[in-house]
């Protein structure tokens, strides 16, 4: 039963224009969820998080949504560039349930110049 | 400079050779995890430890033994490897578990291979 779930591996977008990434989750007990970016030949990175008791948070280029009542949190990326090109992780836990994190299978992003 | 440090990168062996892949954090974290990475089956998660002499099963934990007898070291070990444990894995460290909703700290993985 996988919890999370990205449901398009793959996104090509246009330098300059907009990227959104998906997420979607069936665990209702999630309340903290953060995005890492993947480059090739390293590990994951943090790119930005989101606590249950909002609905956005925005940092730069980067804005996390997440609409509790859908189970589903989408990543934008304005404008996007290709050294955005990478896969991209969505990630869940749940505060009271010490150390466990369950991730996406990830979206590879490619912004083409 | 801050990192995660995980020994060997690549390795190639053979079934039922024991075999420990290390992970070391240089930033004092007391919370440390192992996943691996596989194919349409994203990150999974197989122990963590909270802290020293504190450890956890994750989502796929069967086939692996972890120890954490230093806050820095978080070794995964592979008794008895078998081939369905070929994957990438990375070993991530973050600040006080995860009640502090800190971002973990990944390490550049580990490709295993094993015939």
């Amino acid at each position: 039963d996988q919890q999370v779930k990205q449901n398009s591996p793959s996104l090509s977008v246009q330098e300059g224009r907009i990227s959104i990434l998906n997420c979607d989750y069936t665990n209702s007990m999630f309340d903290y969820f953060l995005w890492y970016k993947k480059y090739p030949a390293e590990g994951p990175t943090f790119l930005i998080s989101i606590s249950s008791i909002k609905d956005k948070n925005e940092d730069g280029r980067f804005t996390v949504f997440l609409n509790k009542s859908a189970k589903h949190l989408s990543l934008h990326i304005v404008p996007s560039q290709p050294g955005d090109s990478a896969v991209y992780f969505c990630a869940a836990r749940i505060n009271t349930n010490a150390g466990k994190s369950t991730f996406g299978d990830g979206t590879t992003l490619t912004v083409k110049p | 400079e801050a990192q995660v440090t995980q020994n060997p990168r690549y390795l190639i062996t053979v079934t039922g050779k024991k075999l420990t892949v290390t992970c070391s954090q240089n930033m004092n974290h007391e919370y440390m995890s192992w996943y691996r990475q596989d194919p349409g089956l994203g990150l999974r998660q197989i122990y963590y430890s909270m802290n020293v002499e504190v450890t956890d099963k994750g989502d796929v934990p069967e086939g692996y033994k972890v120890s954490r007898k230093e806050k820095r070291n978080f070794p995964l070990i592979l008794e008895s490897p078998s081939p369905n444990q070929t994957s990438l894995y990375f070993c991530a460290s973050s600040p006080i578990g995860a009640y502090s909703n800190q971002p973990q700290h990944f390490g550049d993985g580990t490709r295993l291979s094993i015939l």
